[in-house]
């Protein structure tokens, strides 16, 4: 398809161990967003890739949590050890411009459980 | 990073217009203002940006005030499929690219 594309859509782990969730953003997008969105709670912005700049990871809630993009294109979000409260939704993004004014194209989200 | 105050719940009634609120009274003159939606279970989809005049789009109008430190998303005839939480976000361009920060928005309901 067109859109941004997300595996796996669910996943449900155990208490400690490791999970990746992926990211297929729209060809030819350079900006890519990994944002969280917990049980009723608003959107958590996590880490954003601007083509071949260094990424902002400011959002990162921890050290268990990391994520690179290869060749610019397809995004691995990597949680260690995973803990109950890092259950939610890990919602990707997609953008065709770095500017202010470029939209952001979402896909339909991974969400985690973790026992 | 500058912020937004929305409202956290409004109402409405089926083809009546909406007017969503939201301030930004700290925003500098290279913010954009962006509005975003997400349906129940959906992921984010974006609505309409504007930086200094009111726009108007297929899905909405946003009516930006003269000292940009608030804006208005207007639906013009609201419809059951409009409900959903609505974002309001000041999106800014710097050396290394722009992040977008989300708050918490403004969840609308639609009777019919």
């Amino acid at each position: 398809g067109a859109g941004v594309s997300q595996s796996p859509s669910n996943k449900v782990t155990e208490k400690g161990k490791d999970v990746e969730l992926r990211c297929d953003p729209i060809s030819g997008h350079t900006a890519l967003y990994w944002y969280r969105q917990s049980l009723g709670q608003g959107l958590e912005f996590l880490i954003y890739f601007q083509g071949n700049s260094a990424p902002d990871k400011s959002g990162l809630p921890s050290d268990r949590f990391s994520a690179e993009r290869t060749g610019g294109s397809v995004s691995t979000l990597t949680i260690q050890r995973t803990q109950q409260e890092d259950s939610a939704v890990y919602l990707c993004a997609s953008s065709h411009s770095r500017g202010a004014a470029g939209e952001l194209f979402f896909g339909e989200g991974s969400r985690l459980t973790v026992l | 990073d500058a912020k937004t105050t929305q409202p956290n719940s409004m109402e409405s009634n089926e083809e009546e217009p909406v007017h969503l609120p939201c301030n930004h009274s700290t925003i500098s003159g290279t913010d954009y203002i962006h509005w975003y939606r997400q349906l129940p279970s959906q992921g984010p989809e974006y609505v309409i940006h504007g930086l200094t005049s009111n726009v108007n789009n297929r899905m909405a109008s946003l009516a930006i005030a003269e000292d940009r430190k608030s804006s208005t998303l207007i639906l013009h005839r609201a419809t059951l499929r409009d409900a959903a939480v609505y974002y309001c976000i000041l999106k800014r361009s710097n050396q290394a690219g722009t992040a977008l920060i989300f708050g918490k928005g403004t969840t609308l309901s639609v009777s019919s």
